[in-house]
């Protein structure tokens, strides 16, 4: 089946960084979804993408939709200690179709 | 609105036991109603989806199974539980239409 490659697996910062991580899939996908999931939490959807090229915010967080289709990073920018938790991307590659989700991102910001 | 409800929220299960978690949306009709298992805090698996009362799709053979005995209820059974079967369980759903999944707060299950 389709499968997301997301990366970093891992990222440790120190509070006020920028963060940026990405997901790449082989084949085009129609809409990127970036989620996030607190501790002991289900995910929670951050910024959804429709379109090639488009580069959507959300407060301190920024997404784009890779030009090729098959590409999305999501930047966090002045991080603080609640963007703790793991970043998953997701795709789906017709409308309708199950998403399929990126191995997730733990992101720990140390104060 | 919309909301989905998945319970409990913990629960600590004996080898052998049999499960039953539940799950319900309120707000939408004919959702597409999905089960994810999370192991080390780390990627979603796909358990089971389904997309109307009594259609079931299975995605992993394994110890468990789900039913859509109404509209909005997802049910995650198992008959006995392995060791293996611990992790955390999420209900999710989707609206005709709509491009995303909205996951409930998950079960911590834990079989010893």
């Amino acid at each position: 089946g389709q499968q997301l490659n997301q990366s970093p697996q891992s990222m440790f910062i120190q509070e006020g960084e920028d963060v940026s991580m990405n997901c790449t899939s082989s084949s085009i996908f129609n809409t990127w979804l970036w989620y996030k999931q607190d501790p002991g939490e289900g995910p929670v959807l951050l910024i959804a993408l429709y379109k090639a090229g488009e580069l959507t915010s959300n407060g301190r967080l920024t997404a784009q939709f890779g030009i090729t289709r098959k590409d999305s990073f999501l930047n966090i920018s002045a991080s603080i200690p609640s963007d703790v938790g793991i970043y998953f991307c997701a795709g789906e590659e017709t409308s309708g179709s199950r998403l399929t989700f990126g191995e997730g991102t733990q992101l720990t910001v140390n104060p | 609105s919309q909301t989905i409800h998945q319970w409990p929220a913990t629960l600590v299960q004996p080898v052998g036991s049999p499960l039953s978690l539940e799950c319900t949306v309120e707000g939408t009709s004919n959702p597409n109603l999905y089960w994810y298992r999370q192991a080390a805090g780390r990627g979603l698996q796909l358990l089971f989806y389904s997309v109307g009362i009594g259609q079931i799709s299975s995605e992993v053979p394994q110890n468990l199974s789900a039913s859509r005995p109404q509209d909005r209820q997802f049910i995650l059974s198992s008959k006995k539980l392995l060791l293996s079967d611990s992790g955390f369980y999420l209900c999710a759903w989707r609206d005709t239409g709509y491009y995303g999944y909205t996951f409930g707060s998950g079960t911590r299950l834990t079989v010893v």
